[in-house]
């Protein structure tokens, strides 16, 4: 079954540290994979986006890794700041019919002064 | 500065009752997706629409569920009859595909409607 783990489920971190959230995927055939940011009562941003063949993409403090080989990511927040407390959601595409998104269950992520 | 709107923003409806909801995709992308969260699923695939054709609706309640897009610039998620358990937020997001790659096609999302059938 195609599933899209992530740990930790919640993470609280001081202002300025850094922190690595993990995703774990089962999805295949893969074509891409997603970090969403989604701000409390609000819709998911789109942070980053990679294909199979790139193995990191950075978005300002966000930096996210992929290894295809081993089926992992990670979302790196540098120098975090209090408007990174949000719920981080990673999303897998697969590369097939009706091109599916497996959804992950999400990091929530509170950044403390 | 385009964004997908959402309306309503907030329901709340009696079971059994018929609800509508309503999404305005950005002017020029060609992709539609409905999703549906709720704290013990997350987010949900409910329906997936390219250049207005239903392409997928498997993460549907067929018996209770529709989506269509009647025209480029408008969605619609309709529930009926509604149950205490469709209770959860409704996202809409629109995005652009193109032929050019796996990876181009970033979904853009509403603010959602908050649905609560009593």
């Amino acid at each position: 079954k195609n599933q899209v783990e992530q740990s930790p489920q919640s993470l609280i971190i001081l202002e300025g540290k850094n922190c690595t959230l993990q995703c774990n995927y089962t999805v295949s055939p893969f074509s891409n994979l997603r970090w969403y940011k989604q701000d409390t009562g609000r819709g998911p941003v789109s942070l980053t986006i990679m294909t199979f063949s790139e193995n990191t993409k950075s978005n300002g403090r966000y930096t996210a890794t992929l290894d295809a080989d081993t089926k992992q990511s990670s979302l790196h927040i540098t120098a975090s700041q209090l408007s990174d407390s949000a719920s981080y959601i990673c999303v897998v595409k697969w590369r097939a019919a009706g091109n599916k998104l497996t959804f992950g269950g999400g990091t929530r992520v509170l950044v403390k002064p | 500065d385009a964004r997908v709107t959402q309306t309503p923003r907030h329901k709340v409806t009696e079971m059994g009752q018929e609800v509508t909801m309503r999404c305005q995709p950005i002017l020029g992308h060609n992709t539609v997706f409905w999703y549906r969260q709720t704290m013990m699923q997350g987010l949900e695939l409910l329906a997936y629409f390219r250049n207005r054709a239903p392409l997928d609706d498997s993460g549907m309640p067929k018996d209770r569920f529709s989506a269509e897009m009647p025209d480029a610039t408008l969605a619609t998620l309709k529930i009926q009859p509604s149950e205490p358990r469709d209770s959860a937020v409704y996202f809409c997001a629109s995005g652009l595909e193109t032929n050019t790659g796996p990876g181009t096609d970033t979904q853009y999302f509403g603010p959602g409607t908050r649905l609560t059938v009593l």
